[in-house]
């Protein structure tokens, strides 16, 4: 069964920092591309990034608007996919879920989420 | 960045109800369109990829169609499990962008 569990979310002084983890089981980690996705309280989706498979060299993309500010990056020997959020500002605020995306008919889409953890950047 | 636009953004409908919700894409996005039905505090749901097909344990009454730039969610017979948010989103090009949200409501 695929697990996606996120975890390091919470409260943070708006510049501050704060690293989000996703435990995965249940697949194959290092073959599949995974996903951040955020949801500002009583807001839409929002996709933050990617990172492709160990094959693609973990590769990454982002959203334009959080480039340089947000890393993504795996710990393939623990199974881990991290978030790395820095200069954080109260906009940031929202649930972030973790993403397993599933390759299919020529291209990779969102296919298993994790349950979502909120961060809220707030003085 | 490819734009999505989904309507109506709530609709209220009874148990029994066909609903209809459409999503369209500012550019040409082949088939790479997916539908998630969000319930309150709880993470998106996987429905349908690549437009129309439909993901492993979704009711048959979930049906979706469309290439190109339109595209459309049917729900026939709707059950009051189905009492949610619903979201189309492109992956044919990066950023990966989804529509606005569609609510369901019971009448």
């Amino acid at each position: 069964e695929v697990q996606l569990v996120e975890s390091g979310g919470g409260l943070v002084q708006p510049g501050g920092s704060l690293r989000l983890s996703c435990a995965a089981s249940g697949f194959t980690f290092s073959e599949d591309y995974m996903d951040w996705v955020r949801q500002a309280p009583g807001k839409g989706l929002e996709w933050v990034g990617r990172s492709r498979s160990k094959a693609k060299r973990y590769s990454t993309e982002y959203a334009a608007s959080l480039k340089g500010r947000f890393t993504i990056s795996r710990d393939e020997s623990k199974n881990l996919l991290f978030l790395q959020m820095n200069s954080l500002k109260p906009e940031d605020t929202a649930v972030y879920y973790c993403v397993r995306a599933i390759y299919y008919s020529g291209k990779n889409y969102l296919g298993y989420w994790g349950q979502g953890i909120l961060v809220t950047v707030s003085s | 960045d490819i734009q999505m636009t989904q309507s109506p953004s709530s609709l209220s409908a009874s148990v029994g109800d066909r609903v209809t919700i459409t999503c369209r894409a500012s550019q040409d996005i082949s088939t790479y369109l997916a539908w998630f039905q969000q319930k309150p505090g709880k993470a998106p749901k996987s429905l349908i990829s690549a437009a129309s097909t439909l993901q492993s344990g979704v009711p048959s009454r979930f049906s979706g169609s469309g290439s190109g730039t339109d595209f459309t969610l049917t729900i026939s017979n709707l059950q009051p499990d189905d009492f949610a948010s619903y979201y189309c989103q492109q992956h044919s090009k990066f950023p990966l962008t989804f529509g606005q949200g569609t609510k369901v409501e019971i009448k």
